[in-house]
This record gives structure tokens, sequence and C-alpha cells, in this order.
């Protein structure tokens, strides 16, 4: 069965330091990952795409299928990226996305 | 464009009630997929619909259920409620099943079960 790893809930940093949020995934097929973000009293939103192979926000994240991980990082961190952030695992058709427990970021000044 | 509308927001109901929820996805979006969310077990997928037709079930009793009607609106429907069903429903929405696209959220509906 498919599963999601983030293994830190809480990681802290302060402002301009580097970041990077760990994911490791388990799964047997081709594996599409996300990253998804949210901020306090906000929704659910998407962030990354590994298939797109973007940046936003100043996030980066590459799909290390030898290793099965899929961090996230950004060089510097600003105080507005505090915020849970969840790694999602698409397995399969259709749109079923299994979640990891989620890492909560504290940026501080 | 109008977002991932979700109805209501909050609901309290007592132990064997039973509760329905509601849907709208975003405007074209024909897969409509629902979550629990709680603190101890984090997101977990309930279902998927796309086109009226369940696509995928997660681990779930059978006292939880979905549907979806022409217009891609869901709603998820659960019997015989328990305290453990407590949680926030999450409805996401996606243009369909093609590698690449990612959901849209709504913002959930909280359960409380009394």
């Amino acid at each position: 069965a498919q599963r999601v790893t983030q293994p830190e809930k809480l990681l802290s940093v302060f402002k301009g330091a580097p970041v990077e949020l760990k994911c490791n995934y388990s799964y047997s097929g081709s594996p599409e990952l996300f990253w998804y973000v949210q901020y306090s009293r906000q929704r659910l939103q998407l962030l990354l795409r590994h298939i797109s192979r973007e940046s936003i926000k100043g996030f980066t994240a590459d799909l290390n299928k030898g290793e099965t991980s899929f961090h996230l990082k950004k060089p510097f961190a600003q105080e507005e990226d505090s915020a849970m952030y969840y790694c999602a695992l698409r397995t399969g058709g259709g749109n079923k996305l299994t979640f990891g427990t989620g890492t909560q970021l504290k940026v501080e000044l | 464009k109008a977002g991932v509308t979700q109805t209501p927001r909050y609901l309290i109901k007592t132990r064997g009630q039973q509760v329905t929820l509601s849907c709208s996805p975003i405007s074209g979006h024909r897969s409509v997929s629902w979550y629990q969310q709680t603190p101890g077990q984090g997101l977990q997928f309930l279902f998927e619909y796309f086109s009226e037709t369940q696509r995928n079930k997660g681990n779930f009793p059978g006292r939880f259920s979905g549907r979806q009607f022409s217009n891609s609106r869901s709603e998820m429907n659960v019997s015989t409620l328990e305290l453990g069903d407590s949680a926030l429903y999450l409805c996401a929405s996606s243009l369909g099943g093609a590698r690449g696209y990612g959901y849209t959220f709504g913002s959930g509906t909280r359960l409380t079960v009394v």
C-alpha cells in the first residue's frame, strides 16, 4: 500500500535561513507528488506539482525516485512562509491522494 | 471564478443521527473528492466521484456514502453518527484524471457529534 512520511511535525527556522521540509513516499508504481500548504485560517491550497517542475513563492521540490523522496526547499525563509505543509501522493487512476501527516513550519524573526 | 463551496460550514449532531454535507465544485470540474481531517488521523481519503460515478473509495465503513449529480455537485452522507465522526470534512474538485492536475479544496464542513 502507498504511504507518505513527513518525519518532522514542527520545523522552526530563522528568517533568511534555508528551509527543507522532508517527504518520503512508498509506492511501487509511477508516483505523482504534490505539496499542499495551509496558512492560518485558510483553506488547503496546492503549492507545487512535481510534474510541472515549477518554482512557486521561491519553493522548489525535486522528485528523487532512487531515494523515494520529494523534499520541499527554499533558500531563504520569509515570515509569510509560516504554515502547515502537506506532502501528497497520487496513485493509479483517478484522484485519490494519500497525504502525509504534515509539517508545521515556523519562521522566526 | 468561484471556488469550491461547501455547506454548511458548521454542524452539531447527536449520536445516532444522520447528516448530509454538500459540495459545489469549480465550474467545469468533473471530479469531486471527499476527505476527513482529524488531529489524530490527519487527512484521509473518503471517496471520489467522476461524472456521477464513484471512481475511488477509501477505507471507511459503509455508513459513509456519497453521490454526484449531473451538474457535478456532490453530497456526502453519514448515517448512525458516532462520536469519532467529529471532524472537518473537506471537499476537493479537479478537472479530471489526467496527470498533473491538482485539487482545489473547499473550506470544509466542521461536524461535531455529541
